[in-house]
């Protein structure tokens, strides 16, 4: 079992719709969790970190943690065009709490149909 | 502005041949981080390191070395010994501590070795 898993896509939206991507775990005892927005030819870049259960929004974006069911999700509200991306799950495994290592997902490729 | 420079953003090198990839970082970041993405595939963690002059290896160190004489400063070299070294490689940094594990990446290098 891989450690951290996503669902590659494509997940196709239309404009406007809400888009849910999900992630699954594999080590109980994470701590933290990311959410990268990678464009195609380019690098990660950071846009959500979680670190207690529940919900945590910033803009258009809501970051889900449920640690007991070892799940993360990011909600995207008012999907864009310009949202049409790789979205990378990153969970900081416990065996290296205090180094900062990452696991990341493979990935899962957004797009949104205007 | 702060933030973090790769240099080059492509390099073509031939086959036995040693390559240097620059990373350069002035977030005042402890950690540094050298990944490696394929075509379709998440990031993939060669070397690490969390303090001037100490590092650690990643999941795939193998063909690959690291120094880390300054903290700014966590060059990459793809050896020869690399056997399928033509990918995209991706210099991250970070804090360390336990509050702060957020990565964040350079442009990263498209390395091409034929």
């Amino acid at each position: 079992q891989k450690e951290v898993e996503q669902n590659s896509g494509p997940l196709s939206v239309p404009e406007g719709a809400i888009a849910s991507l999900n992630c699954t775990y594999s080590d109980r005892v994470s701590q933290s969790f990311f959410w990268y927005r990678q464009y195609s030819g380019k690098s990660p870049e950071l846009i959500m970190s979680i670190y207690s259960n529940g919900d945590k929004e910033d803009g258009r974006f809501t970051a889900q943690l449920n640690k007991a069911s070892q799940y993360v999700s990011l909600l995207i509200r008012d999907s864009q065009p310009s949202d049409s991306a790789t979205y990378l799950c990153a969970v900081n495994i416990a065996g290296s709490s205090n180094t900062g290592k990452l696991i990341f997902g493979q990935g899962t490729t957004l797009q949104v149909k205007p | 502005d702060g933030g973090i420079t790769q240099s080059p953003k492509y390099l073509f090198r031939k086959e036995g041949q040693n390559v240097t990839l620059s990373c350069e970082q002035n977030l005042n970041h402890d950690a540094m981080y050298w990944y490696r993405q394929d075509p379709g595939q998440g990031l993939r963690l060669i070397y690490y390191s969390q303090i001037v002059n100490d590092f650690q290896k990643g999941d795939i160190a193998e063909g690959y070395s690291v120094s880390r004489e300054k903290k700014e400063s966590f060059p990459l070299t793809v050896t020869s010994a690399q056997k399928n070294p033509t990918a995209f490689y991706l210099c991250a940094s970070s804090m360390t501590s336990a509050s702060s594990y957020e990565q964040y990446f350079g442009p990263g290098t498209r390395l091409t070795v034929t």
